[in-house]
């Protein structure tokens, strides 16, 4: 069954440094999705992608965060520099259209030190 | 900004006895899904039902919904010890072009 990859699985960074982290989406999946999860929350959106076009990233800290997802492919979130809020569960997701379900990686977890 | 809300936020339950989680959200929707997050890992989808659909199946899952009172429900019949997760709504909102909103999640813990 097609996955949607994420790399690193854990990440420990010291604040004020930067940090990044990769996801490949499911072949053909045109639309990715970042999504971040404060432990005993539900995930919250950062950024939306629509092929290699940000669809929504109103909920990005753009100060820190930037994302991209060159040829519409996989997809690079990174942060710089780190702060220890930023501690949490950083998901992607991709889905192939509208109104469907989503496919989610099993996340990167980051804690700031 | 969370537009769902779970309902409990915890439950506790024994193996084979039923357990039902409530969703309620604010906002005109194209549907509705449930999605299942093990402890530490990503979550997985359940079931998605359309806004004008009112009861779907699929296995041990029954969900509801109900746009008039903006709300829906998840029933796990028989559950196991392996149905222990955290399990969230989220919604495709009919004006957010695609983009799920979720809830903040109803931890179970099914005991043996």
């Amino acid at each position: 069954e097609a996955e949607v990859a994420q790399s690193p699985r854990y990440k420990i960074t010291e604040k004020s440094q930067a940090v990044a982290f990769w996801c490949d989406p499911i072949s053909g999946h045109a639309t990715l999705y970042w999504y971040r999860q404060i432990l005993g929350q539900g995930p919250e959106l950062l950024v939306q992608f629509q092929d290699e076009s940000v669809v929504d990233d109103s909920q990005l800290p753009k100060d820190r965060f930037s994302a991209e997802r060159l040829k519409g492919v996989d997809s690079t979130l990174k942060i710089q520099p780190a702060e220890l809020g930023d501690s949490a569960m950083y998901l992607c997701a991709s889905s192939p259209g509208q109104f469907g379900s989503y496919t989610f990686g099993s996340g990167t977890r980051l804690t700031v030190v | 900004s969370q537009q769902g809300e779970e309902d409990p936020q915890a439950l506790s339950i024994q193996e084979g006895e039923n357990a039902t989680m409530n969703c309620s959200y604010k906002t005109s929707i194209n549907n509705l899904q449930w999605y299942r997050q093990n402890s530490g890992r990503g979550l997985v989808h359940l079931i998605l039902i359309r806004s004008n659909e009112r009861e779907k199946h699929s296995g041990r899952l029954r969900v509801t919904l109900d746009t008039s009172k903006k709300s829906s429900s998840l029933l796990i019949t028989a559950s196991r010890a392996a149905d222990t997760a955290s399990y969230f709504c989220a919604t495709d909102e009919a004006a957010a072009g695609n983009k799920l909103t979720f809830g903040g999640g109803t931890r179970v813990l099914v005991k043996p």
